[in-house]
């Protein structure tokens, strides 16, 4: 089935600093990836869709500044938290629709916790 | 009103019993109906995918959908104490864009 991973599964950073999640898929090429976010006992909520080779799309409420997207290949996404602020820490998920898949897969997700 | 509703629960039901989830949905051009499981600490995985109204069967999982009543349901048969986990509702429109519900949280109890 297919595979879509996540790095780091884990990270605590100081307020402040920038850090970067990886959200690879391990066997299929993906034009689109999503990334979404969820706070204890809440839902996801889709922050952005990240297109291979052009700006990602931002939902309304997220800042592009401050959440930078890359995705420089087909296989791979990057979502950039600059500055993080103890309100960034959360459970980020990346999901990527396979070819002839009927729905997205997701990633393992990456716990975030700014201190 | 919000886009995909769920009931927060938590629902208990004793193991070997049937547990009935439930999913009301406002947009009415929403095409593709899911239903993940996430357990705690990890990410949602794929239950079940649902188009057409009516019943769909996978095992001891049958999802149920009435577009006119734009309610979703999702039946588990013979629960176990491993299906206790939150459950979301995922609806997509006519974009890949998945919207979801705040999830049920499931308790099966021995």
């Amino acid at each position: 089935g297919a595979v879509v991973s996540q790095h780091p599964s884990r990270v605590i950073c100081k307020s402040g600093t920038s850090v970067k999640i990886e959200c690879r898929s391990l066997d299929f090429q993906a034009t689109t990836m999503f990334w979404y976010r969820q706070f204890p006992k809440q839902s996801l909520m889709l922050m952005a869709t990240s297109n291979e080779g052009s700006k990602a799309t931002y939902e309304q409420g997220v800042e592009k500044d401050k959440f930078l997207i890359n995705h420089a290949s087909l296989t791979l996404s990057t979502l950039t938290v600059t500055s993080a602020h103890p309100e960034d820490s959360s459970f980020y998920i990346c999901s990527a629709n396979p070819p002839k898949a009927d729905t997205q897969y997701f990633g393992p997700g990456t716990r975030l916790t700014v201190l | 009103q919000k886009e995909v509703e769920q009931n927060s629960g938590p629902l208990s039901v004793p193991e070997g019993a049937i547990a009935s989830l439930n999913c009301t949905y406002s947009d009415r051009v929403s095409q593709s109906f899911f239903w993940y499981r996430q357990y705690s600490g990890k990410s949602p995985e794929l239950i079940m995918s649902i188009y057409s109204n009516g019943d769909k069967e996978d095992g001891r999982f049958t999802a149920q959908l009435n577009k006119a009543s734009q309610y979703v349901s999702l039946l588990i048969r013979d629960s176990q104490p491993s299906d206790s986990a939150t459950y979301l509702c995922a609806v997509e429109g006519n974009t890949d864009k998945l919207i979801f519900g705040t999830g049920t949280r499931l308790q099966v109890f021995p």
